[in-house]
């Protein structure tokens, strides 16, 4: 099974920006992988920010995007606000199955 | 609106069996490509399994091949995780979630529902 991995952690400051990276220990990530990304706070179900690389919802926040970059799954964070403060999980396709990255908590100070 | 809500969590032995209920409205249950998701008590998310949305085509993690069963009954707007032979490393809230697929409805998450496997 494949490993997906993600920054154990990251800090950005209020209003500032911050690149979120999904890998693959089986090479370049791929649009044909699509790539989600999911939001998750403490005690709370997880949401879905980004599916299909980079396409959002309706409740996503404009402030975040999704992009392929060097070879990996990215969410950018611009502007950032202290109710971003959460972990962040990736998930990527692999042939019908499909596989979380570690998560990253983000921290906003 | 959509909702998902599970149920039949709880707490069961090792070797044990517990099946799982997703209960799914607001959308067409029919058209759309169902997960579950779990997450042990203070880790991160793992990937359980997915069912087509016809029942036809089912994928499952390693981690759970050969001892859970994913189905649906597209006339109840069910989701079913039937788990056998349970084993302490199962702990975890299991989510159902409308992710993976396509359509205008997809991607939202129910609130999960606790199993516990212990002696």
């Amino acid at each position: 099974q494949a490993v997906v991995t993600q920054e154990p952690s990251l800090t950005v400051s209020p209003g500032g920006t911050v690149i979120l990276t999904c890998g693959s220990s089986t090479g370049a990530v791929t649009s044909g992988q699509w790539p989600y990304w999911f939001q998750q706070k403490p005690g709370q179900a997880p949401r879905t920010l980004i599916y299909d690389t980079s396409y959002k919802h309706s409740w996503t926040p404009a402030r975040f995007s999704g992009s392929l970059l060097g070879g990996k799954a990215a969410l950018t964070l611009a502007g950032a606000q202290p109710e971003d403060e959460a972990e962040y999980y990736c998930l990527l396709s692999y042939a019908g199955a499909r596989v979380f990255g570690g998560g990253t908590k983000l921290t906003v100070l | 609106e959509v909702r998902l809500l599970e149920s039949g969590g709880g707490f069961v032995q090792p070797g044990g069996s517990l099946r799982l209920s997703c209960a799914a409205s607001g959308f067409t249950f029919s058209n759309y490509v169902m997960t579950w998701v779990r997450q042990a008590p203070g880790k991160g998310l793992e990937w359980v399994t997915a069912i087509s949305p016809d029942g036809g085509d089912t994928n499952y993690a390693d981690s759970v091949k050969g001892r859970f069963t994913i189905s649906r009954d597209n006339s109840k707007n069910t989701l079913y995780l039937q788990m056998n032979t349970l084993r302490a490393e199962d702990t975890a809230v299991y989510y159902c979630a409308n992710i993976g697929g396509s359509g205008s409805m997809r991607d939202y998450w129910g609130q999960g529902t606790l199993v516990t496997v212990s002696s």
